[in-house]
């Protein structure tokens, strides 16, 4: 669903579970596409890029999907764990505009059940 | 190996103040980003400097300024402070030189500031 001023998606997912997470990317013209995961208190972290070259690619229990089509990311994260709960955001950059700029999505919410 | 690093952490301000805010990069990069995050939203991009020059700016007001060091570390000034500047302020670094737009940024744990 979409977050409204401070209302983040939540996901809620057992631990040991595979989580999901979606985004919604708005530039076509987007070339570079990051995931970031952020935990309470703390700046955003790298997870995982993904260019636009790209369909998939795969990191440690992570795997970033990219849909140029109908403009849709995804996180796919293996095996989920409580040290996984976070916000999730995802970042678009238009490099070959010559843009250097993130531009974030609203963020998702996980939260991981023991 | 040093990440990002930023200081102060909390910072409190009364409209109409000015505020610095500092970051170190991360060993190795030489450009750095500053961003925007009010509460339960996505950084925004305030602007990027690289090699001591403002590269790319976002929309921010001329309030918000910038100013890259020799060694690679950047200031944020924000003048004329407005309640509404109340975020987190947080610093990214990434190593530009390449040329390439889509190097990893890395971030520090940001500033926090309150405006009252």
């Amino acid at each position: 669903g979409e977050s409204v001023g401070l209302h983040l998606p939540t996901l809620s997912v057992q631990e040991g579970d595979n989580s999901i997470i979606n985004c919604a990317y708005s530039n076509s013209a987007s070339d570079y596409f990051i995931w970031y995961k952020q935990e309470s208190g703390k700046g955003p972290q790298f997870i995982i890029d993904i260019r636009s070259n790209m369909d998939k690619r795969q990191g440690q229990r992570v795997t970033v999907l990219l849909n140029k089509t109908v403009k849709h990311l995804s996180l796919q994260i293996a095996a989920t764990q409580p040290g996984d709960s976070a916000v999730y955001f995802c970042a678009e950059n238009m490099n070959g505009a010559g843009s250097y700029q993130l531009t974030f999505g609203k963020g998702t919410k996980l939260s991981v059940i023991p | 190996d040093a990440g990002v690093t930023q200081s102060p952490t909390h910072l409190i301000k009364t409209r109409g103040q000015q505020v610095t805010l500092r970051c170190s990069p991360k060993s190795g990069h030489d450009t750095v980003s500053w961003y925007q995050q009010a509460l339960g939203q996505g950084p925004q991009f305030i602007f990027q400097y690289y090699e001591e020059e403002e590269r790319q700016r976002g929309n921010f007001p001329d309030r918000f300024s910038g100013h890259q060091f020799p060694n690679y570390s950047s200031e944020l000034n924000v003048n004329a402070l407005l309640l509404g500047d109340s975020a987190l302020y947080l610093c990214a670094s990434s190593l530009g030189r390449s040329g390439r737009g889509w190097e990893t940024q890395y971030f520090g744990p940001g500033t926090r500031l309150l405006v009252l």
